[in-house]
């Protein structure tokens, strides 16, 4: 079975900081996958970010960052120079083994000017 | 870009009423899904189609729910007899590879069961 925890249900960031968004996971599996979608208000479920368990190297995408800490079973999502219209949910996710994609509870996140 | 496409945006159903959910996944995908969020809450599998059959379900996924791919295109999510609790956000997702590979989701029909 695999897990994904998400412990921040809110979090507060001015516009221009960076924020991290916590995500920790579990599975026996050795291959596996992490991803992260943002939900805004409207509701649709945006792809962001994807980290394989065998990449070497933390991946990116433009002001996304997902910090990859396997030994502490970790993926928190870094977002640099936070805007406006990063408000909204954000959702931690995994595959492993047979299993399909399983979601943690999300952590909204709210962007001040 | 490609895109999943779900039809309606929203529907409202009276309690006891069948409801359908369309779907058109990304054309050269093989893998569909469908998720249910309801509100407030976490977004949950509901089940996997592959080759034209189900592949894997929840036990959210019981005998009041079915899934079909009836042509080349559409992929639907039929509710045989809604119960107020089916109300929630679904969403269809679709994939290339399967677990592997990123799910790309559509923009979801917020169900209402009155």
């Amino acid at each position: 079975a695999q897990k994904i925890t998400q412990t921040q249900p809110g979090m507060f960031v001015q516009e221009k900081e960076a924020v991290t968004l916590d995500c920790t996971y579990d599975t026996s599996d050795p291959s596996y996958g992490l991803f992260w979608y943002k939900q805004p208000s409207s509701g649709e479920m945006i792809f962001l970010i994807y980290q394989g368990s065998y990449d070497q190297q933390n991946a990116t995408e433009g002001r996304y960052s997902l910090n990859f800490q396997k030994a502490r079973k970790s993926a928190n999502l870094v977002i640099s120079a936070s805007q406006l219209g990063d408000s909204a949910m954000y959702f931690c996710a995994m595959t492993s083994g047979y299993s399909t994609l399983t979601f943690g509870k999300g952590t909204m996140l709210l962007v001040s000017p | 870009e490609p895109e999943v496409t779900q039809t309606p945006s929203h529907q409202v159903t009276q309690m006891g009423q069948e409801v359908i959910l369309r779907c058109v996944p990304i054309s050269n995908h093989l893998y569909f899904y469908w998720y249910r969020q309801i509100l407030g809450q976490k977004v949950e599998f509901l089940v996997s189609f592959y080759n034209n059959e189900i592949s894997e379900k929840s036990e959210i996924f019981d005998d009041q729910f079915s899934v079909e791919r009836p042509d080349g295109s559409n992929f639907t999510l039929k509710i045989r007899s809604t119960k107020l609790e089916d109300s929630a956000m679904y969403f269809c997702a679709s994939s290339v590879l399967g677990r592997e590979d990123g799910y790309t989701f559509g923009s979801g029909t917020r169900l209402t069961v009155v």
